[in-house]
């Protein structure tokens, strides 16, 4: 099975901050890799697809990047609705791995 | 607009048996693979299992394989899994997701989820 690890696992930050999440896969994925943000009680939206491709309606804030075995998601300047838990999911094999997620919480 | 609506959930002993539903509207249900994706309290995103759009292919984690059983009714639009001999660390809500596909293939997003639905497994 493919391990994701995200780094870090919990990152507090201010409005207007610049916010990067790592994530890396246990081997090479090429470019199958996913972002969401879910925020609590709610079910996770989709940000990011094919690790760079942004989702139709999602900021341009958001951006995504990487290959292979490490990728990055940012945020360029961390709105009040970015505060939230952000996962990697693996989509080059089965199981369809997630990583442990990045909870982005207010400074 | 596309919709997800899980069912089913609820309270059950261990080594008990429930069937989760997940229903679909605002899209051609059959043509999209389908997912099962659980969140035990308070922890991360964990996939359960996969099938693909006619339903002749389906994939499980470890941790459930043998146990649960994914399918759908293309005819009702709705996404089942069959959960038996339920554990504690089976705990969890429940999401479906939808796998985006376009012109007969499929890329592996999930770009749509459902609001959940609760299973906890206790005495």
């Amino acid at each position: 099975d493919i391990q994701l690890t995200q780094s870090p696992s919990f990152l507090s930050a201010s409005v207007g901050d610049r916010v990067t999440i790592t994530c890396r896969a246990s081997q090479g994925i090429s470019s199958s890799l996913a972002w969401y943000q879910q925020k609590p009680g709610k079910a996770p939206k989709l940000l990011i697809y094919a690790a760079s491709t942004l989702q139709s309606g999602v900021p341009s804030r958001f951006s995504g990047s990487g290959s292979g075995t490490e990728f990055t998601l940012t945020i360029s300047s961390l709105q009040p609705e970015d505060f939230a838990t952000y996962y990697c999911q693996q989509l080059n094999s089965y199981p369809r791995t997630f990583g442990q997620g990045t909870k982005v919480e207010i400074k | 607009e596309v919709q997800l609506v899980e069912s089913g959930g609820g309270l059950v002993q261990p080594g008990g048996s429930l069937r989760l539903s997940c229903a679909a509207s605002g899209f051609t249900f059959s043509s999209y693979w389908m997912h099962w994706v659980r969140q035990a309290p308070g922890k991360g995103l964990v996939w359960v299992s996969r099938i693909n759009s006619d339903g002749s292919s389906r994939n499980y984690a470890d941790s459930v394989k043998g146990r649960f059983t994914i399918s759908r009714d293309n005819a009702k639009n709705t996404l089942y899994l069959q959960m038996n001999s339920l554990r504690a660390e089976d705990t969890a809500v429940y999401y479906c997701a939808r796998e985006y596909c376009s012109g007969g293939s499929c890329y592996g997003e999930f770009d749509y989820w459902g609001q959940g639905t609760l299973v906890t497994v206790s005495s």
